[in-house]
């Protein structure tokens, strides 16, 4: 089975400054994709970026950018010049890739603090 | 952008009764989600559905859990006789095809309090 784990509860940073979210993965397939999903206080689940595995160029949306280390399985999230709207708790998730509609599976969340 | 819609936003029942979780999935999607979320924990898989029938359902979804798509634009979750471990936020999603890296549009959730 798929796991995926964030080794960070808690992260803070500094407005305006730079902070990078941890994020690992296990599995045995070759072909899947990889999220981060944000969840302010509202916990609206809110899509930030997504990553084919198959990729080898970092995913990046404006503010937000990825290194994906395939083969240590590793996938951390990047958020540069970190803004109050940022604070949120923040998902990676794992969907293994396919022609069904698979699952997607969270690690455990990193609560991201963004201090004035 | 479109949305999934999530009724009601709060729901509160007395344990041992029935309750019905309803969602309405974006018009042109094909596959339908539930999700929940123990609060203070990670978002769980509950159950995908497509073409009318249950794709692919987690430990969690047992023989309490059941799925419908009635009408062709809802799509309900239904916990036959709620515990108090069932207290969470349900979270409904759809997607609108096949694409691994296809966009899944989640709903705002319902708080489901049971008593």
């Amino acid at each position: 089975a798929q796991t995926v784990t964030q080794s960070q509860p808690e992260m803070s940073v500094q407005e305006a400054e730079t902070v990078t979210l941890s994020c690992t993965y296990d599995t045995s397939e070759s072909d899947y994709y990889l999220f981060w999903y944000k969840q302010p206080p509202s916990r609206q689940m809110i899509l930030v970026i997504r990553q084919e595995a198959y990729k080898q160029q970092n995913a990046t949306e404006n503010r937000f950018s990825v290194n994906f280390q395939k083969a240590a399985k590793s996938f951390s999230l990047k958020i540069s010049d970190s803004q109050l709207g940022d604070a949120a708790m923040y998902f990676c998730a794992y969907r293994r890739g396919e022609t069904s509609g698979s699952r997607l599976t969270f690690g455990e969340g990193t609560q991201l603090t963004v201090n004035p | 952008e479109p949305e999934v819609t999530q009724t009601p936003s709060h729901q509160v029942t007395q344990m041992g009764q029935e309750v019905i979780l309803r969602c309405v999935p974006i018009s042109n999607h094909l596959y339908f989600y539930w999700y929940r979320q123990i609060l203070g924990q990670k978002v769980e898989f509950l159950v995908s559905f497509y073409n009318n029938e249950i794709s692919e359902k987690s430990e969690i979804f047992d023989d309490q859990f059941s799925v419908e798509r009635p009408d062709g634009s809802n799509f309900t979750l239904k916990i036959r006789s709620t515990k108090l471990e069932d207290s969470a936020m349900y979270f409904c999603a759809s997607r609108a095809g096949l694409e691994g890296n296809e966009k899944l549009f989640f709903g705002s959730g319902t708080q489901l309090s049971v008593l």
